[in-house]
Parts: C-alpha cells; sequence; structure tokens
C-alpha cells in the first residue's frame, strides 16, 4: 500500500513570496489533514477535510493561508504572502475514519519550509 | 481545553534497559490517546493506541502503555531498549466526545538510546 505523498520535500522562499504544498493521501482516505510542525512542538493541525469538504479549519491563518482538495483526494496548501514565522514542517496526513475517532493518522514525509 | 504534557524534552537510556517516555493529559471527556514515534526527516508513524478496555496497550516494535484514568496518564514503556529507538516521540489525545476530532499533540521527547 502506497504512503501519503507530499511535494516538494524542502522550500526556500523570502517573506512575502507565495508557495504552495501538494498532498496525495493513500486511497480510499475519506480524512485529510494538514499539520504545521513548528522545530522542537509537536504538529498543529491547520485545516482537515472529510472528502472535499471542509471539517475543522478554525487554527489556519485565513488572511494568508488557504487549502482546498478538489474532488476528494489530492489537496493543496498555499501561502500567500509568507512571514518569517511560517518556517515549519508541513505534514499531511490522512485516515479512513469512518466516524471512528480512534482511527490513527498516517503521515506524510512532510515540506519542510524556510522563509528568509 | 484539552492539552497533553510531555515533561521530559530528552530521555536517555543504555540499550538493553527499559525505557519510559512519559505523557500527561487534559480533556474535558474520555480520552483516545495514541503515540507516534518521528524519525529524521521523515513524518510521524503510528504506533499504538488507547480505546477502551485493558489498561496496558501493546504496539509495534515491543512497546507497549499504560493508561491511568486517575493520574490522567499514557506513558510509554519498552522492556529492553534497542538503539535503532531513538527517536523523537510523541503522544496525542482527542476527546471521544468531539465529532470534530481534533487530535492534540504533546511537544515531544527525544529518545536516545546508546551502545
Amino acid at each position: 500500500e502506497a504512503g501519503v505523498a507530499q511535494s516538494p520535500r524542502y522550500k526556500i522562499i523570502e517573506k512575502r513570496q507565495s508557495v504552495a504544498f501538494w498532498c496525495n493521501p493513500i486511497s480510499g482516505h475519506a480524512t485529510l489533514y494538514w499539520y504545521q510542525q513548528i522545530l522542537g512542538q509537536g504538529p498543529k493541525l491547520l485545516i482537515q477535510f472529510q472528502n472535499n469538504g471542509v471539517v475543522d479549519d478554525s487554527q489556519l491563518p485565513k488572511d494568508r493561508f488557504s487549502a482546498e482538495r478538489l474532488k476528494g483526494v489530492d489537496s493543496t496548501l498555499k501561502i500567500q504572502p509568507a512571514k518569517l514565522e511560517d518556517s515549519a514542517v508541513y505534514l499531511c496526513a490522512s485516515s479512513s475514519h469512518r466516524g471512528r475517532g480512534y482511527d490513527e493518522q498516517y503521515f506524510g514525509p512532510g515540506t519542510r519550509l524556510t522563509v528568509t | 481545553a484539552q492539552s497533553v504534557a510531555q515533561p521530559e524534552d530528552q530521555v536517555n537510556v543504555a540499550e538493553g534497559n527499559p525505557l519510559t517516555v512519559k505523557c500527561t493529559y487534559s480533556v474535558s471527556g474520555n480520552p483516545y490517546l495514541f503515540w507516534y514515534v518521528q524519525y529524521p526527516n521523515r513524518g510521524l508513524q503510528f504506533l499504538l493506541k488507547y480505546i477502551t478496555g485493558d489498561n496496558l496497550v501493546k504496539g509495534s516494535y515491543g512497546f507497549e502503555a499504560e493508561f491511568n484514568k486517575s493520574q490522567t496518564s499514557f506513558h510509554l514503556k519498552k522492556p529492553s531498549a534497542l538503539v535503532s529507538d531513538s527517536a523523537l516521540y510523541f503522544c496525542a489525545v482527542r476527546d471521544r466526545g468531539s465529532t470534530l476530532g481534533r487530535l492534540y499533540f504533546g511537544r515531544g521527547t527525544q529518545l536516545t538510546v546508546w551502545p
């Protein structure tokens, strides 16, 4: 079974530039998550999709961050414009989430973003 | 509010010795509890979870965790550590009464097993 795919793996941009990250979840997984992991901290949920609908985006800085999940499969997370404090690893995860809160999440390798 | 505390940033043990990585949590209701491991330049990998029933949960790679409701703890343990267990370990909690299913992570504990 193929895992969660993410690209790019690394990205360096200057502040005020824009950047986009891509995620392909495990086939058949209805729920997709984007997390931000700042160095020295645990992952923090940015947005959660159930199929192609947003379930939870309460922690997403909507003035600069946006995300979409086309056709309930792939997803893209965008930052525009980037700030220095956006430097972090962006993790994508998926789960089958058949309405069961105890389903484990499967994580991709992450994208390490450096904003200079 | 839900939160997870991992009181130790770093745990060092000798290979062959038992290891414990501590986790305490705070949720408004009853929790689902998880442990994940992160190797360098890789995403998080699921280790084990507590749903209900037996307080001792067994997971991957010989790890186990003990749920203690009175102490609101879910410590990760392994009877005999391996050098290959060296990694960053995260405890996570979800309120089973929450329809959103948001997972809250601790800050992580760096485990180093020396030969």
